[in-house]
């Protein structure tokens, strides 16, 4: 079953602006982590944020956690043609110890130069 | 250092027959992850090796599916009888298995069935 959820589907900016996406899931986390994927083959992993962090930065990169609301955002800012790729969301589950990762369906982000 | 290695790449392979696909995890990772994804889809789950837990499996679509770990290092994931359903790419990654571990992905296998 689908765990998280990534708003919108596909995203087409100017090289230049910040690039926003957006992640909805349904359980209680243990931390939710965001990868990237070019071409369709391996995904890298981005940034991972804490069920108690709120707000996390790693470069470019910005994420922000709301666990009343169980959505998570990805900016990017500054965005160049490089970073086209698709962009994916993934939680891993509170409790136990089973940390197998659920990952939701992507954003498609598309760079234009 | 060596990341995680799939093989083979590519494999087409008529319908009806097995198939098999190799994951080598990165050295000292203790969990390994097998995803399908279809052609402009998200990640699908299908098995999860655990250290010397027994395996997720929950996530393995029918019985045609299944995985092993051998030694706690390189997995096979093997489909018989395959059918048309089953092209996709399958990706593998490993991490230390703690719940704040990032996945290391492989660049997957991407299996068509004729």
């Amino acid at each position: 079953s689908q765990q998280g959820e990534e708003d919108p589907q596909a995203l087409s900016i100017q090289e230049g602006e910040n690039a926003t996406m957006n992640c909805s899931y349904k359980t209680s986390i243990n931390n939710l982590q965001w990868y990237r994927q070019n071409s369709g083959r391996g995904l890298v992993h981005l940034i991972l944020i804490r069920s108690n962090e709120r707000e996390k930065h790693s470069g470019r990169l910005r994420v922000t956690l709301d666990t009343s609301k169980k959505s998570s955002s990805l900016l990017i800012t500054a965005s160049r043609a490089a970073d086209t790729a698709s962009y994916f969301c993934a939680t891993v589950n509170r409790g136990g110890s089973n940390y197998k990762l659920t990952f939701g369906k992507g954003t498609l982000l598309t760079v234009n130069p | 250092g060596a990341g995680v290695s799939q093989s083979p790449s590519n494999k087409v392979t008529e319908k009806g027959k097995d198939v098999e696909l190799r994951c080598d995890p990165i050295s000292g990772h203790t969990a390994l992850y097998w995803y399908r994804q279809s052609l402009g889809q998200g990640l699908e789950f299908l098995i999860y090796f655990q250290g010397n837990s027994a395996p997720d499996k929950s996530g393995l679509p029918s019985d045609r599916f299944s995985a092993e770990r051998t030694g706690g290092s390189v997995s096979t994931l093997t489909i018989q009888r395959t059918q048309q359903e089953d092209s996709a790419v399958y990706l593998c990654a490993s991490s230390q298995d703690r719940a704040n571990s990032p996945l290391h992905f492989g660049n997957g296998t991407r299996l068509t069935v004729t």
